[in-house]
């Protein structure tokens, strides 16, 4: 499969604990964005990269909540000390960085990665 | 069908209709318009797109149309198949933005 996947797809957690979850691109694709979906809504742009470079965050990403791409390909996400409020599905998604503008490229997402927070 | 411009939370067909889901968009600036599908517990599927420059594109068994006057995108559906069950997501997006924004969800049940 060639498709954008995510590791691990679910995880449950204790509130106040860190987790981390990983991303891998569709092969060459140079943009990676984060979403988060909560029941019943759309995603939510948190960051994206374009290679290793962190280009923009979403305010919804707070200082609990760090990403990183260090070579450009894989991505991941963590959330230090979380909430129950944190509890969602977080997504990502890889474009292939040909355009000028990430705003004219498709986006394809991956299954994601369920978390919840007790 | 559903009135221009009302978007709907959840649309019930029959195998073998058609079915049109409608979104509104918000950002004049916005220049590229998908639609994602969406299974249960499954991160959403890219189905089709369009850019502000055209008013219709045709995939297979889907049809996006595009009305930037009053700011609407629906999705078109021919034959509408059980496996077509899903939520349904229009999305926005702009060139000089990166963040895809996206609208409310339609929930599409087709029954046998």
């Amino acid at each position: 499969d060639t498709g954008v996947s995510q590791d691990p797809r679910h995880k449950i957690t204790k509130r106040g604990q860190n987790v981390t979850f990983r991303c891998d691109p569709i092969s060459e694709h140079n943009r990676l964005y984060w979403y988060r979906q909560t029941l019943g809504q759309g995603p939510e742009f948190l960051t994206y990269f374009q290679n290793e470079a962190q280009l923009e965050k979403s305010r919804l990403l707070s200082d609990r909540f760090s990403a990183e791409r260090p070579k450009g390909s894989f991505s991941t996400l963590e959330i230090q000390r979380t909430e129950q409020g944190d509890s969602a599905m977080y997504l990502c998604a890889s474009s292939s960085g040909t355009s000028g503008s990430s705003g004219q490229e498709t986006q394809y997402f991956g299954p994601g990665t369920r978390l919840l927070v007790l | 069908g559903e009135s221009v411009g009302l978007h709907l939370p959840t649309l019930s067909v029959q195998e073998g209709d058609n079915s049109i889901i409608n979104c509104a968009y918000s950002n004049s600036a916005s220049d590229y318009f998908i639609w994602y599908k969406q299974e249960s517990g499954k991160g959403p599927q890219f189905i089709i797109d369009i850019r502000s420059n055209m008013d219709k594109r045709q995939g297979q068994r889907v049809t996006v149309l595009l009305n930037k006057t009053v700011k609407h995108l629906s999705l078109q559906i021919a034959a509408t198949q059980p496996g077509d069950s899903a939520v349904y997501f229009c999305a926005e997006s702009h060139q000089a933005g990166t963040a895809l924004i996206f609208g409310k969800g339609t929930t599409l049940s087709v029954s046998s």
